[in-house]
């Protein structure tokens, strides 16, 4: 079985300022793992993902995700925010014999303020 | 566009009712997958067509839910008898092998309210 945790619902950050949403997995088998992005009303987008290789993983609009196997955790960071960062945020695992089956965190919204 | 589609995008209903959702993929891909979106669950795994091969259905809550994929394209996601609970954003995606690397996209959602 495969599980996500995100810690924090809801994360403020102000504009240029870090923003670090935090992502720790369960899993029994070797994990892929993926953050998504959901803006309001619009369906889920990839942001970058995990599956072998190199531990830290470049996505788009200048996010990055360091995957952690000691630490079971795969953080989301972005140096400088923007206000068009706004949005809610979801990681999500999967493994196995899991087809691409997705098992999603609870989500984590992400506030910028001027 | 090319993008996953999915119809309606809102839809009202009343305890009892019976509900179609529709979903569209991309051209081309085997994959499909339908989630709901709630505010009690977060977003949950319901059901995965690859291909020709039987479909994954272990995310189904009950039997009043089921979905079919004709000709390996269109996917028709039907809830009978609609209860409270139903209440959701159903989600679907579609990826291009269904493989464990492969990124899944995702339509907008249809809003679904049982009233």
């Amino acid at each position: 079985a495969q599980s996500v945790t995100q810690l924090g619902s809801h994360v403020s950050v102000s504009e240029g300022a870090l923003v670090l949403l935090r992502c720790n997995y369960s899993s029994s088998v070797p994990p892929y793992l993926f953050w998504y992005v959901q803006y309001p009303n619009q369906g889920l987008q990839l942001l970058l993902k995990y599956t072998t290789g190199a531990t830290l993983v470049k996505g788009i609009n200048g996010f990055e995700a360091e995957f952690k196997k000691s630490e079971t955790s795969f953080h989301l960071t972005k140096p400088s925010a923007h206000m068009s960062d706004a949005a809610e945020y979801f990681c999500a695992v999967s493994g196995g014999t899991s087809y691409g089956k997705l098992t999603f965190g609870q989500g984590t919204i992400l506030t910028v303020h001027p | 566009g090319a993008g996953v589609s999915q119809s309606p995008s809102n839809k009202v209903t009343e305890k009892g009712k019976d509900v179609e959702l529709r979903c569209d993929p991309i051209s081309g891909h085997t994959a499909l997958y339908w989630y709901r979106q709630s505010l009690g669950q977060g977003l949950e795994f319901l059901i995965y067509f690859q291909g020709n091969s039987a479909p994954d259905k272990s995310g189904l809550p009950s039997d009043r839910f089921s979905a079919e994929r004709t000709g390996g394209s269109v996917s028709t996601l039907t809830i009978q008898r609609t209860q409270q609970e139903d209440s959701a954003v159903y989600l679907c995606a579609s990826s291009f092998d269904g493989g464990i690397f492969g990124e899944q996209f995702f339509g907008p959602g249809t809003r679904l309210t049982v009233l």
